[in-house]
């Protein structure tokens, strides 16, 4: 079985901290992905990955960055956590031609 | 114009009934399609993958119009167990973006 494993299911952080999501996969796919749910707006792509250390802005990537120094681990990194970054954090991996697996998901609250 | 719309719902049917939902997506450039079921607070998991001559598994049908660039999921004699958001999912670009619909809520009654 595929395995996508989040760091954290729960987080809690002050506003203006650096907080780090981490993702790592087992099943050596190529591509990586962060979204974020929020109630209404379905999942929105922030950022993902087609290979290490390459990365692609998604639709909403202000305020995030992300690191894939390997192929098994992608980062999402909140360079200063603000209020409205409060969020279900899902992150995703798939093969080429494959459908994608989830994480659990980080539910991260930002006070 | 969002890449991937569908109709937020909530559907709300009685068991046994027959259900579709559609999606529409903007890029005629997608290249693939899915459908993803995400129970509450769970994280979404395959449904199953659209094809162009259309697929079924089960009381599932799923179909691909190219022409007129929308999917759709047909569910026959629903169950209280198909309550869930179901998601679409288009795939675009040689970098692969993965760009789902909003989710379309459904709830099964008795």
């Amino acid at each position: 079985d595929v395995k996508v494993t989040q760091s954290s299911r729960y987080l809690v952080k002050r506003t203006g901290e650096k907080v780090f999501l981490e993702c790592v996969q087992d099943m050596d796919h190529e591509n990586m992905f962060w979204y974020r749910q929020d109630p209404g707006l379905g999942l929105r792509l922030i950022y993902f990955s087609y290979d290490v250390k390459m990365k692609e802005k998604g639709d909403i990537p202000e305020g995030y960055s992300v690191s894939r120094e390997k192929k098994e681990r992608f980062s999402l990194i909140l360079e200063s956590a603000s209020t409205n970054q409060t969020s279900m954090y899902l992150c995703a991996s798939r093969s080429l031609d494959a459908e994608a697996f989830f994480g659990q998901g980080t539910r991260l609250t930002v006070v | 114009r969002k890449e991937v719309e569908q109709d937020p719902g909530p559907f709300n049917v009685p068991e046994g009934a027959t259900v579709a939902f559609n999606c529409t997506y903007s890029n005629s450039a997608s290249q693939s399609f899915f459908w993803y079921r995400q129970d509450c607070r769970k994280e979404p998991k395959l449904l199953m993958s659209v094809y162009s001559s259309g697929n079924e598994d089960g009381r599932f049908t799923a179909q691909l119009n190219r022409a007129s660039q929308y999917i759709s999921l047909l569910i026959r004699d629903s169950k209280l167990s198909d309550s869930a958001t179901y998601l679409c999912v288009g795939i675009t670009g040689t970098a692969s973006k993965l760009t789902f619909g909003t989710g379309t809520r459904l709830q099964v009654t008795l």
